[in-house]
């Protein structure tokens, strides 16, 4: 069965440093990967997708993620942050297995903090 | 291109009580999905409609949670009766096709008193 790992729940940075905020997948099959953020009160924003190709994927607000097929890896990072930045992030992966349908599995979340 | 929407945002209700969430997703889009979103946790996977057909709803309690989507447009997900553990935000996304990315709505935030 797939499941996601955010292996941060909270992490609290300065602004203008940089950022990781780590996920690991499991899954026997091959996957799409996705990172999301949420603002208070908001749905979910998409930031960025691995489907194929290359395995450094950049997405939106200057976010980029790696894809780590031997360590099952997906993390996220962002070289300076903003107090914008400061939000929900999911981490969450697609079973490309047959019948799977799309279903996607999130992490339990990673609340970014960026301080002045 | 207008995006997911939802509505109510907010309702508040009593235990033992039915509420229903309504949901119009990106026009074209055939997949829809509903999660259960409680605080603290990421969204999980109520039930998934390909069109007006239901593809997954392994995790919908269905002896008191039921949803449709008829026309394969709008979706009605319904709570009858409601249980303090049903306080949650319920989310709405919808996809062109399955497995690629997912666009959500603003989500409806539910209170069972």
């Amino acid at each position: 069965a797939q499941s996601v790992t955010q292996l941060d729940s909270q992490v609290p940075v300065f602004e203008e440093a940089p950022v990781e905020l780590r996920c690991n997948y499991s899954s026997s099959v091959s996957v799409y990967l996705f990172w999301y953020v949420q603002y208070p009160n908001q749905g979910l924003q998409l930031l960025l997708k691995y489907l194929s190709g290359s395995t450094l994927v950049k997405g939106i607000n200057g976010f980029e993620a790696e894809f780590n097929k031997s360590q099952t890896s997906f993390h996220l990072r962002k070289p300076s942050v903003h107090i914008s930045d400061t939000a929900e992030y999911f981490c969450a992966v697609s079973d490309l297995g047959y019948n799977q349908g799309g279903k996607l599995i999130f992490g339990q979340g990673t609340e970014l903090s960026v301080k002045p | 291109e207008a995006g997911v929407a939802q509505s109510p945002r907010y309702k508040i209700i009593e235990k033992r009580q039915s509420v229903a969430f309504w949901c119009n997703p990106i026009s074209g889009h055939a997949t829809l999905y509903w999660y259960q979103q409680i605080l603290g946790q990421g969204p999980k996977l109520l039930i998934q409609f390909q069109n007006n057909g239901v593809v997954d709803d392994s995790q919908l309690p269905k002896d008191r949670f039921s949803a449709e989507r008829l026309k394969g447009v709008d979706s009605t997900l319904k709570i009858q009766p409601a249980k303090l553990e049903d306080s949650a935000v319920y989310l709405c996304a919808s996809s062109p096709t399955p497995a690629l990315e997912q666009y959500f709505g603003p989500g409806t935030r539910l209170t069972v008193t």
